[in-house]
C-alpha cells in the first residue's frame, strides 16, 4: 500500500510553544519523495518542503524543522516557538518514484492561539 | 516557482447548470493536474491535464462531468457539469517544477471555492 496517515486530526497551542505534526508514510518503493504543505484559511496551498528518499538531513529554515526517519517511515515537522499567523491546515504528501502523482495525508488542523 | 492564477477565485452557483474554472501558469509546464478538497477533507486527483492530448482521469472521475481543456503548456479548463451540491468544494490546479531527470515538485494555484445551491 502507498498512503500518508497523519493521525492528529487538531492540535491547538498557546502561542510561543512549540508543535510537531506527525507524518507516517507507507511505499514500497526504495525512492520516494516526501512533501509538506500549509494551507492557511484562504484556501491555497502553500509548498513548504521536499524531501527525497536518499537525503535523510534534517532540515532546520527559521522556525521551522523537519525530522525525516527512514527506520520508522515517519516525516515529522515542529514549529519552535509558535505564532498565530501559523494557524493553518498541515499536509504531508508523498510521491513514490513509481508514480508521479501526490498522495496526501488527511491534514492536521493547527490553532494556535493568542 | 511558477506564478499560478484560477478564475474565478469562488462562485456561487444554480443546482444543474456548469462552471468553468481556469488555471493560467507564467511559464511553460508540461504537467498540469486539478484537484478537489470537499469540506473538511484532503486534496483528490481529478485528472492530469495533458497538452495536445486528452485528460488522464482517476478512478471514480469522468470526462463528461469534469471536461479539463489544455490548448498550450500555460494554461487549462476545468469545466463542473450538472453541478449538485455535493460538488460544492475547493477546486485546485497545480504545475510540475523542478529539474530534468528528478520527480517534479508539485505547486498549486490560489484555488476556486464552489458552492452550489
Amino acid at each position: 500500500a502507498q498512503k500518508v496517515t497523519q493521525a492528529q486530526t487538531e492540535i491547538s497551542v498557546v502561542e510561543k510553544e512549540d508543535v510537531t505534526l506527525d507524518c507516517v508514510y507507507e511505499t514500497r518503493d526504495t525512492t520516494y519523495y516526501l512533501f509538506w504543505y500549509k494551507q492557511p484559511p484562504s484556501g491555497e496551498l502553500v509548498f513548504l518542503i521536499r524531501r527525497n528518499s536518499f537525503d535523510e538531513q534534517n532540515e532546520i529554515s527559521g522556525r521551522y524543522s523537519w525530522n525525516f526517519q527512514k527506520s520508522t517511515s515517519s516525516f515529522n515537522f515542529t514549529i519552535t516557538a509558535s505564532q498565530v499567523v501559523d494557524s493553518a491546515v498541515y499536509f504531508c504528501a508523498l510521491i513514490p518514484d513509481s508514480s508521479y502523482k501526490l498522495i496526501f495525508g488527511s491534514g492536521t488542523r493547527l490553532l494556535v492561539r493568542p | 516557482s511558477a506564478v499560478i492564477s484560477q478564475k474565478p477565485s469562488r462562485d456561487i452557483c444554480q443546482r444543474g447548470t456548469s462552471l468553468t474554472i481556469q488555471c493560467q501558469v507564467d511559464s511553460q509546464v508540461t504537467m498540469m493536474f486539478w484537484y478537489r478538497q470537499q469540506p473538511g477533507q484532503s486534496l483528490t486527483l481529478i485528472a492530469t491535464a495533458n497538452q495536445g492530448s486528452e485528460a488522464t482521469y482517476e478512478s471514480g472521475f469522468v470526462i463528461d462531468k469534469f471536461p479539463i481543456s489544455r490548448p498550450n503548456l500555460t494554461f487549462s479548463t476545468l469545466t463542473v457539469s450538472n453541478m449538485s451540491p455535493e460538488d460544492s468544494s475547493i477546486y485546485l490546479c497545480s504545475v510540475e517544477e523542478g529539474l530534468a531527470g528528478e520527480t517534479d515538485t508539485q505547486y498549486f494555484g490560489p484555488g476556486t471555492r464552489l458552492t452550489v445551491l
